[in-house]
């Protein structure tokens, strides 16, 4: 079955320390990959997505991400975190051929000042 | 930002009650799509558009239906209120299929009685 998998529900950094958000994936098609952010309130903005090439993908706001087809990932970092990162990270997963995504149940990051 | 709008932002209406909610684009993209937001479940897809007066259900489409009479409009609707529909609702847009970035609405925050 296609899913999507965010395993950590919650996490808390410190500003200024590094950051690392996991997401793996099944999905039997070629996956197009996607990492969204979410500001309390507000929709949801792309931060970076990856289609193929370069297996490290740089986004907005300082963020990457490192697709690793062996390891059915594509983890989301950033090396100094901001007390503005806090918010609530997506991973999404969609292929040629179908409309939709599938989305992973998120991640909420804390800040620590 | 892409330009979608949602109306109304926050609704409270009581068990049985129809509901619309609208969905407006101004960037003339062919894809339209209503997800809910609920905590533990992230987004999950209500319904879609890929056309004008072409939908089709997603994976949660139990007593809620569509229309799209125009590009820019995508309408959501709840023929019969209940307390399990009480979401955040979104709407979301993309140029092109599956793999395409999704542009997300501010959303509507919907409680049922």
């Amino acid at each position: 079955a296609q899913s999507v998998t965010q395993p950590d529900i919650h996490i808390t950094v410190s500003e200024g320390a590094s950051l690392e958000l996991r997401c793996n994936y099944s999905y039997g098609a070629t996956p197009y990959l996607f990492w969204y952010v979410q500001s309390p309130g507000q929709g949801l903005q792309l931060l970076l997505k990856y289609f193929s090439g370069d297996t490290l993908v740089q986004g907005i706001k300082g963020f990457e991400a490192e697709f690793k087809r062996s390891q059915s990932s594509f983890n989301l970092r950033k090396p100094s975190v901001h007390w503005s990162d806090a918010a609530e990270y997506f991973c999404a997963v969609g292929a040629r051929n179908t409309y939709k995504y599938i989305f992973g149940t998120g991640t909420r990051l804390k800040v620590l000042a | 930002d892409a330009g979608i709008t949602q109306s109304p932002r926050h609704k409270v209406t009581e068990t049985g009650t129809p509901v619309t909610l609208r969905c407006h684009q101004t960037e003339n993209h062919r894809y339209m799509y209503w997800y809910r937001q609920d905590p533990g479940h992230g987004l999950r897809l209500i319904h879609y558009s890929y056309g004008v007066k072409d939908t089709d259900k997603g994976e949660v489409s139990d007593g809620y239906s569509v229309s799209r009479s125009k590009t820019e409009d995508f309408l959501l609707t709840l023929e019969s209120a209940t307390s399990s529909q009480t979401s955040v609702y979104f709407c979301a847009i993309s140029e092109t299929e599956g793999t395409d970035t999704q542009y997300f609405g501010p959303g509507t925050r919907l409680t049922v009685l």
